[in-house]
């Protein structure tokens, strides 16, 4: 177990071009969330999957923004049209449910993924 | 509206202190709360988690505390040494029903000196 891995770790684009990051969470873990962190502020909740169900979504997430987690395991996050102000670190973060449903607390996050949009 | 609030200055002890580090919250009723350690361009790392109905944890030379009437919980490293120095981010379970969503602080920057 490498713990949540997530790639590419930096990203640098054009405005008005997609991107796409991955991540791998912990294998046995089914929750996996989105959150994203501009400097000097803390991690804002994007979205979060249980296994293969994406059961919320912020307002912050713009419909320029996809999240998927087909089988149940590794997710990915598009950003299509990027704009400066996407420009932020992605963090994906995984964690364990007990009796199916109960969410264990502690979430185990990933190095991020630094997107710079010029 | 829901606020997650800790100190925006950066706090600056000497080695061997006692760092204290306050999380504020206003219309919150988390059923946890947690503390999580950020090093410079890596993701936040699990520290310690408290329940509604716990008073203090601790962990090694951490300890945590959390007052629900005052709506505050205040975070301490013991016996302060340089390699503590890092962003420290207070977490709520932002929603009931489990769903494990956490609502983050903007996080308050230790460092110690040697």
């Amino acid at each position: 177990d490498t713990g949540v891995s997530q790639n590419p770790r930096h990203k640098i684009t054009k405005r008005g071009q997609n991107v796409t990051f991955r991540c791998d969470p912990i294998s046995e873990h089914n929750r996996l969330y989105w959150y994203r962190q501009t400097l000097g502020q803390g991690p804002e909740f994007l979205t979060y999957f249980q296994n293969e169900a994406q059961l919320e979504k912020s307002r912050l997430l713009s419909d320029r923004f996809s999240a998927e987690r087909p089988k149940g395991s590794f997710s990915t996050l598009e950003i299509q049209r990027t704009e400066q102000g996407d420009s932020a670190m992605y963090l994906c973060a995984s964690s364990r449910t007990y009796f199916g449903t109960r969410a264990t607390g502690e979430l185990f996050f990933g190095e991020g993924s630094r997107l710079t949009v010029l | 509206s829901q606020k997650i609030e800790q100190n925006s200055e950066a706090l600056n002890i000497q080695e061997g202190k006692t760092a204290t580090l306050t999380c504020n919250y206003t219309n919150y009723s988390p059923a946890y709360l947690q503390w999580y350690r950020q090093d410079p361009g890596r993701g936040p790392v699990f520290l310690l988690l408290i329940r509604e109905n716990e008073k203090e944890k601790r962990k090694e030379r951490l300890k945590v505390t959390f007052d629900t009437t005052l709506k505050q919980s205040l975070f301490h490293i013991t016996a302060s040494q340089p390699a503590d120095s890092a962003t420290y981010l207070c977490a709520l379970d932002g929603a009931s029903g489990n769903t494990g969503k956490l609502i983050f602080g903007q996080g308050t920057t230790l460092q110690v000196k040697p």
